[in-house]
């Protein structure tokens, strides 16, 4: 059983469009990461949500997270052919601190 | 500043020989991680290393891998006899003390003939 679900898994897009990628949980979560893995390279960190509710925008790219701390979303704007990779969420779970548990992703591609 | 490095990149080895893998941490960060990734997966955790205290093995897959860090910085991840299924990218990652925000290196594609 995975902690974290991500959906879709698969997203292929033509550039312009608007696209929304999940990341949901039973459990609660102190704080969830996003980050984006082009390949041949390790994931690079987007951004850290930490407060139930809180938006945060970085350019094209809106998180939230949910009141509750066991979902997230990331929408994205406009996308561009740059936007393509795998998405991934990451949450701690309890007080292991440092240990992150990563959702299997979901693979944009955006077609220019 | 420089960032997490992993060496080799590429490794070959034939099923049944010992491979090692190296991973250079960010320097100050405390944490390290050892993480391994199949065609198109996600990623699948391994060991974890904070400090001086004892790691979290609860990944290893068997008791052919092994890690160890030597003076709180460089890491070894170690695979004996191995098989066509550790065929992977194996990503370390570094972090902070009090943050769980984890900086990868490029990763190292094993390749088990």
């Amino acid at each position: 059983t995975q902690l974290l679900e991500q959906s879709p898994q698969f997203l292929s897009i033509q550039e312009g469009e608007n696209l929304t990628v999940y990341c949901n949980s039973s459990s609660v979560f102190s704080s969830l990461q996003w980050y984006r893995q082009e390949p041949g390279e390790g994931p690079v960190l987007l951004v850290t949500v930490v407060t139930g509710g809180e938006v945060k925008k970085l350019k094209r790219l809106t998180f939230q997270f949910g009141d509750a701390r066991k979902d997230s979303s990331l929408h994205i704007t406009a996308a561009q052919p740059g936007d393509t990779g795998l998405y991934l969420c990451a949450g701690p779970v309890g007080s292991t601190l440092g240990r992150l548990y990563f959702g299997r992703g979901t693979q944009l591609t955006v077609w220019p | 500043g420089a960032g997490v490095s992993q060496s080799p990149s590429n490794k070959v080895t034939e099923k049944g020989k010992d491979v090692e893998l190296r991973c250079d941490p960010i320097s100050g960060h405390t944490a390290l991680y050892w993480y391994r990734q199949s065609l198109g997966q996600g990623l699948e955790f391994l060991i974890y290393f904070q400090g001086n205290s004892a790691p979290d093995k609860s990944g290893l897959p068997s008791d052919r891998f092994s890690a160890e860090r030597t003076g709180g910085s460089v890491s070894t991840l170690t695979i004996q006899r191995t098989q066509q299924e550790d065929s992977a990218v194996y990503l370390c990652a570094s972090s902070q003390r009090q943050t769980y925000e984890q900086y990868f290196g490029p990763g190292t594609r094993l390749t088990v003939t």
